[in-house]
């Protein structure tokens, strides 16, 4: 089935460090979101990023959508980046397919 | 404030009460959607609603019912749920059913005892 898998599951870092999320699929896509969920549980939109490279302030992401993989680079961290961030897409006319999270904490 | 609003916040209900979950959207989107997220688990779909009309259902117990009055409203209705069933339910809602962004709300925990 449909497969969408990111790493690292947990991710523990010192404040201003850089940190690389990854997220690997098994098939085309026609949609890629990265969300930030925080610890109140609210999901925010990141980037729409079906293929190509997008910047918004410290966050940038890339998507390769040749060799089915997306990166989602967060530089300078602060500890309000914490929380889990999910890599989600779509497969033709499927459903938005969430992966795991990678969990990130940043530590003062 | 993503633009789609979920009340209430928190619900703590017994198993065998009938509550409500709102969640509304002003941007213009076509498409809604409930989620379910239980502790350690991906979310989950539950339903898709397309132009007011329910094109996915994805095996989800007849004690949650999903109700869509118009394009930028979205109930989802409890009744005799199982402490299993306490997580956080998000709505989304996109353009179309294929996006290009889904924007969810705040999500309701709900706990069930």
């Amino acid at each position: 089935g449909i497969q969408v898998e990111q790493s690292p599951p947990d991710l523990i870092l010192q404040e201003g460090a850089n940190s690389t999320l990854r997220c690997n699929f098994s098939d085309s896509v026609n949609n890629l979101q990265w969300f930030h969920q925080n610890p109140w549980g609210q999901l925010i939109n990141l980037f729409y990023i079906p293929s190509g490279t997008k910047q918004n302030g410290r966050l940038s992401a890339t998507t390769v959508a040749t060799e089915r993989y997306s990166l989602l680079y967060i530089s300078s961290s602060q500890t309000t980046d914490s929380g889990v961030y999910f890599c989600a897409v779509v497969f033709g006319n499927e459903k938005l397919t969430f992966g795991t999270g990678t969990r990130l904490t940043i530590i003062p | 404030e993503t633009g789609v609003t979920q009340t209430p916040r928190h619900l703590v209900m017994g198993m065998t009460n009938k509550k409500s979950l709102k969640c509304e959207q002003h941007l213009g989107h076509n498409a809604m959607y409930w989620y379910k997220q239980s502790a350690k688990k991906p979310l989950e779909l539950m339903f898709v609603y397309s132009l007011e009309e329910r094109v996915e259902n994805n095996s989800v117990p007849s004690r949650f019912s999903p109700e869509c009055p118009n394009s930028s409203h979205l109930f989802l209705h409890l009744h005799t749920l199982q402490p299993e069933d306490s997580a956080l339910y998000l709505c989304a809602s996109s353009q179309d059913r294929q996006g290009p962004g889904y924007t969810f709300g705040s999500g309701t925990r709900l706990t069930v005892v």
